[in-house]
């Protein structure tokens, strides 16, 4: 089966770093995307991934190991607004998209 | 301009009934999606559309059906609704299905069946 994991809620303080583990399983692997989503909107485009290593735009940057099935999202200097939930999606062999659950942040002043 | 809109934002209908999601788009992407939300899980694909005129079935198709006369509509349509399709229900739409084209979402409808 396929298989997207993610942790379910963190917690950070303003200002700080936190990174967002996914793993993944599934069949075929053409490129891994995060979101961010706000409690009550829609899903935003955070990042993609297609190749192994470092993407990094403004504050935040995600990572890829396709031999590890493995990204993370980091966040560096956290704002209030940056509490939301974030989500991990990993496009399959037949380029549809598979959705991890979410990981819900929580920045406390 | 409006990106992908949806309609209407939210809906109480009872079990049984008929009802027609709709979700339009003007930036003249190819491919449309749409998605149930629920909570502790993450969004799953009910239908796609690659193209106009093409519908395919996602991870949870039952109790819906799609169609995609042209371009910009893509709505979704409930034939009996049940309890079980309570959910948040987003509509997406990319340039293609291929690499890394992202999706952009719509803002959602609210549907509580009763």
């Amino acid at each position: 089966g396929q298989n997207i994991d993610q942790p379910t809620e963190m917690t950070a303080t303003e200002g700080a770093i936190v990174q967002i583990n996914c793993t993944y399983q599934t069949s075929g692997f053409n490129g891994l995307f995060w979101y961010q989503q706000h409690a009550g909107e829609a899903p935003t485009f955070l990042s993609y991934n297609v190749l192994d290593g470092l993407e990094e735009k403004g504050r935040f940057s995600s990572f890829l190991s396709r031999s590890k099935g493995y990204s993370y999202l980091l966040l560096k200097e956290l704002q209030m607004k940056d509490s939301a939930s974030y989500l991990c999606a990993v496009t399959d062999s037949n380029y549809q998209l598979i959705w991890g659950a979410g990981t819900k942040l929580i920045i406390k002043p | 301009t409006a990106g992908i809109t949806q309609a209407p934002t939210s809906q109480i209908l009872a079990a049984g009934r008929s009802m027609t999601l709709r979700c339009t788009q003007d930036m003249r992407h190819n491919a449309m999606y749409w998605y149930r939300q629920d909570l502790g899980l993450g969004l799953r694909l009910i239908h796609y559309s690659n193209t106009a005129g093409t519908t395919g079935k996602g991870e949870v198709p039952d109790g819906y059906s799609v169609s995609r006369a042209n371009t910009d509509d893509f709505p979704l349509t409930l034939a009996s609704a049940v309890p079980s399709q309570t959910s948040v229900y987003f509509c997406a739409s990319s340039d293609s299905t291929q690499g890394g084209n992202e999706q952009f979402f719509g803002p959602g409808t609210r549907l509580t069946v009763l």
